[in-house]
């Protein structure tokens, strides 16, 4: 698994009430991004960090705010959940290359998700 | 608007046979494009990339095709197994501006590939 832990995998929250999804890393990796998967949408960035407290928004940032007080987390908060973000929340790190033959960038390696349902 | 497409929601394919899907973008900055497959329940994993220097690139019974003229990239799995059966994301990926910035991925909306045995 790499190493990224995402929690909680499941949460049911009710409209207006502050959400926070944590992601945990065991590889120390520079690099964190939270996204969203959505049916008809793929996979959209919401936030990215580059650093210790160096975080930058993505394409759908708006409902969102991120924090990275040390380099194996990277918390995404809701601070009053809405029903359009009703979602499923990926966690990523930046790794390099599983070999030349499959490619030569830094890839994506995501967590397993977390279920996020706002009624 | 989206810069990544894959227009096909679903496909379904015998098993043994050859699977074919399909993603376009519009950008023309992109210089590297990725496919990744993921199952329920699962997050994304990387499968295959190739850079725009090149047209194909070929890993196992993946094989991805690009053609930059159309703007157009094909995954090609021979022979499709049971297994393969999930939803693969194309992505595509610029080099950023500043130097000290981390490359992002554009990821289309997703083919369901069935291989049904």
């Amino acid at each position: 698994d790499a190493g990224i832990t995402q929690s909680p995998r499941h949460k049911v929250t009710e409209t207006g009430t502050p959400v926070t999804l944590r992601c945990h890393q065991t590889e120390n990796h520079r690099y964190m991004y939270w996204y969203r998967q959505d049916p008809g949408h793929g996979l959209r960035l919401i936030h990215y960090s580059y650093g210790v407290k160096d975080t930058d928004k993505g394409e759908v940032s708006d409902g969102y705010s991120v924090s990275r007080s040390k380099t194996e987390d990277f918390l995404l908060t809701l601070e009053s959940a809405t029903s359009s973000q009703t979602s499923v929340y990926f966690c990523a790190i930046s790794v390099p290359p599983p070999s030349q033959g499959r490619g030569a960038i830094r890839t994506l390696h995501f967590g397993n998700g977390t279920r996020l349902t706002v009624t | 608007d989206q810069q990544v497409k894959q227009n096909s929601p679903s496909l379904s394919v015998q098993e043994g046979r050859i699977s074919i899907l399909n993603c376009d973008y519009t950008n023309s900055m992109f210089d590297y494009f990725l496919w990744y497959k993921k199952y329920p329940a699962e997050g994304p994993t990387f499968l295959i990339s190739i850079s725009s220097i090149k047209d194909k690139n070929e890993d196992g019974r993946f094989t991805v095709f690009l053609n930059k003229s159309a703007k157009h990239l094909s995954l090609h799995i021979v022979p499709s197994q049971p297994g393969d059966s999930a939803v693969y994301f194309c992505a595509a990926s610029y080099r950023p501006i500043s130097s000290g910035s981390a490359r992002q991925l554009t990821f289309g909306s997703g083919t369901q590939l069935t291989v049904l045995p």
